[in-house]
């Protein structure tokens, strides 16, 4: 798989901010999956983008395809302090080989 | 989907010495795969577990050091061979199933710590 990189590492709201993270390739991809994983915790699988330009909505989580299939992006609308955790990218490109990016590990205070 | 689980889910071992991990999932899976995870880090694919057959190692990532068994489609296991303190972390295994999306389902982790 190709290097992904997300931004950015750490990310600290109150609890109803709204919060965003990105990755970037320097390749295009196929397809992009994304996971959380709550502390002490596996990854969960969220979503598989995979059109040029997609925009999938998962209750108050917007995900986004770039149009040149180089970037990704998270949305989390209205925080929760159930959204504490990590969220991952994962380059999907090669086939069931997932290629992680950095993270962003959430913190919602109260 | 599966549910896939580990064992041991945690262990503190002496160097030099080995540790098998294994992994049970609930149904056949068509692909199975060994991760590790530094605590507050990212994965890393070790290796994909073909079954029958010799793994795929990453760069990185050899047979000597981590040999890789798969008897069946359900079924994995993971030796982490002459070990030492660099090799603590968590090791992940997961499956992709034959579903409509490529995701993958992730056991909880074999937490190792080398002393």
């Amino acid at each position: 798989g190709q290097q992904v990189m997300q931004i950015p590492q750490y990310q600290h709201v109150q609890e109803g901010e709204d919060f965003t993270t990105y990755c970037n390739s320097s390749t295009t991809l196929s397809n992009i999956q994304w996971y959380k994983q709550r502390p002490g915790g596996h990854p969960v699988f969220l979503i598989q983008l995979v059109k040029s330009g997609e925009v999938k909505k998962q209750k108050r989580l917007t995900f986004q395809f770039g149009e040149a299939k180089k970037n990704s992006s998270l949305h989390i609308t209205a925080t929760q302090t159930t959204d504490v955790g990590t969220y991952f990218c994962a380059d999907g490109t090669s086939y069931g080989k997932l290629t992680f990016g950095q993270g962003t590990i959430l913190t919602v205070h109260p | 989907s599966a549910v896939i689980s580990q064992k041991p889910s945690r262990d503190i071992c002496q160097r030099g010495t080995s540790l098998t991990i294994q992994c049970q999932v609930d149904s056949q899976v068509t692909m199975m795969f060994w991760y590790r995870q530094q605590p507050g880090q990212s994965l890393t694919l070790i290796a994909t577990a073909n079954q029958g057959s010799e793994a795929t190692y990453e760069s990185g990532f050899v047979i000597d050091k981590f040999p890789i068994s798969r008897p069946n489609l359900t079924f994995s296991t993971l030796t982490v061979s002459n070990m030492s303190p660099e090799d603590s972390s968590i090791y992940l295994c997961s499956a992709l199933t034959s579903g409509l999306y490529n995701e993958q389902f992730f056991g909880p982790g074999t937490r190792l710590t080398v002393l």
